[in-house]
């Protein structure tokens, strides 16, 4: 499984436009690339998933440049129900196929 | 759809006691289950793979005869914690993937969390 690197925390304000950026250099072709969000003291939640260029679904945005290196989960318009911890995720799921968690991205929205 | 639930939600019990977690998935027939825990203001940390009607595979370091899973069905699997010490107080959460989802999309579903306080 490609290892990943994101940023530990983040911070920004209400109705700002988020973007957490994910390093996987390792990626392999057949991998995708999966983010999830986690609010305390619940199990994590899926937001996103993609392959490659852009995915945009009634929660978020995820852009990935052609090199599939890193990808970006753009928020929009955030609000303070948008603090949580977000895990960018890649890896060739299968069926059966476990997942293994980095550290995430604490991301915390002010008023 | 795709909901899983746990029980308890949150248990409190005494060092040297066993404590039973259970994991369903309600409205899916999961292929397989995973199991995680999470400490405080860390991340998940995968413990063991659950597949209907076989045995768990568990990850490095985790004690499989401290840990005990049993997934007797499609829809729930069971963690029990064995003679539970203070250092097993933690936050346990299970998921499922869906069987008949694409092999090329496999979200797993997480259930709410069960938090184990040993005292």
């Amino acid at each position: 499984l490609a290892k990943t690197t994101q940023p530990i925390s983040m911070d920004s304000y209400e109705g700002q436009e988020v973007n957490i950026t994910c390093s996987h250099n390792n990626i392999a072709t057949n991998d995708y690339i999966t983010w999830y969000q986690q609010f305390p003291s619940q199990g994590p939640r899926f937001i996103i998933q993609g392959y490659k260029t852009k995915v945009t679904n009634e929660v978020a945005s995820l852009f990935i440049p052609a090199d599939r290196k890193s990808s970006t989960l753009s928020l929009p318009r955030v609000s303070l129900s948008d603090t949580a911890v977000y895990y960018c995720l890649v890896g060739h799921y299968s069926s059966a196929s476990k997942i293994i968690f980095g550290s995430g991205t604490r991301l915390s929205i002010r008023p | 759809g795709a909901v899983v639930s746990q029980h308890p939600s949150w248990v409190i019990c005494k060092s040297g006691t066993s404590v039973k977690i259970e994991c369903r998935s309600l409205d899916f027939q999961a292929t397989t289950m995973f199991w995680y825990r999470q400490f405080p203001k860390q991340s998940l940390m995968l413990m063991a793979t659950s597949n209907e009607g076989s045995k768990a595979t568990y990850e490095q370091g985790v004690e499989k005869d401290k840990f005990l899973i049993n997934h007797a069905s499609l829809t729930l699997s069971t963690l029990t914690v064995t003679s539970a010490h203070p250092e097993d107080s933690s936050f346990y959460i299970c998921s499922a993937t869906r069987q008949g989802d694409p092999l090329s999309y496999n979200e797993q579903f997480f259930g709410p969390g069960t938090r184990l306080t040993v005292l």
